[in-house]
């Protein structure tokens, strides 16, 4: 079955530093990539996603990138905040697939030092 | 629109013991679905429904198992109690069916197995 490996498991960083997530899927016909983020004791949230059609995607200090050929995709988050603190899951999924699912990679925390 | 709401928060049943965890969607919202989490396996995807119908299930045994109401709230059921099934169950909700949408999640439920 699908299987999504991430790296690394932890991260530190200074803040105003980037931070970089990365992501390695086993099925091929993967086509959705999203990443969710959650704070201590919060729910997680969407913060972005991207679709097989295309090979990056931006919203502000956050980017994803994907490598289909390779099967991976990563996460960069530029002029890191300590309000960027948090364990961020990526997951693969199948468009179109009646009986497809959301795999979560194991996820990375995140510490942001002022 | 109120956020996805679930009850109970917190959950302290014995082995062998069977459970309902409830759901309770945003508005307008007609797929739920649900997912384990643990320290040890992070994030995990239970199943799907959409219109009172099982659209998607993950890799768990039988004893998880869920319905839809016609009002779309979502409950899931776990029987024989282990310990291993000690876990925060989260449930989300999107508005249309496929996991590879937005997933709203709700607060969680803890639950406690001893």
């Amino acid at each position: 079955g699908e299987n999504v490996e991430q790296h690394p498991s932890t991260l530190s960083v200074q803040e105003g530093d980037s931070a970089v997530i990365k992501c390695t899927y086993s099925d091929s016909a993967s086509n959705y990539f999203p990443w969710y983020k959650q704070e201590l004791g919060k729910r997680p949230q969407l913060i972005i996603d991207i679709r097989s059609n295309v090979g990056e995607k931006k919203d502000q200090r956050i980017a994803v990138t994907l490598n289909k050929t390779a099967k991976h995709f990563s996460l960069h988050i530029t002029e890191t905040q300590p309000e960027d603190s948090a364990v961020y899951f990526c997951a693969a999924s199948t468009i179109g697939r009646s009986q497809g699912n959301l795999i979560f990679g194991k996820g990375t925390k995140l510490s942001v030092k002022p | 629109k109120a956020g996805v709401t679930q009850t109970p928060r917190y959950l302290i049943k014995t082995r062998g013991q069977q459970v309902t965890l409830s759901c309770s969607p945003i508005s307008g919202h007609r797929s739920v679905s649900w997912y384990q989490q643990t320290p040890g396996q992070g994030l995990q995807f239970l199943f799907e429904y959409f219109s009172e119908t099982q659209r998607n299930k993950g890799n768990f045994p039988g004893r998880f198992s869920g319905r839809q109401f016609s009002n779309s709230r979502s409950e899931m059921n776990v029987s024989t109690l282990e310990l291993g099934d000690s876990a925060l169950y989260l449930c989300a909700s999107s508005p249309v069916a496929g996991v590879y949408n937005e997933q709203f999640f709700g607060p969680g439920t803890r639950l406690t197995v001893l």
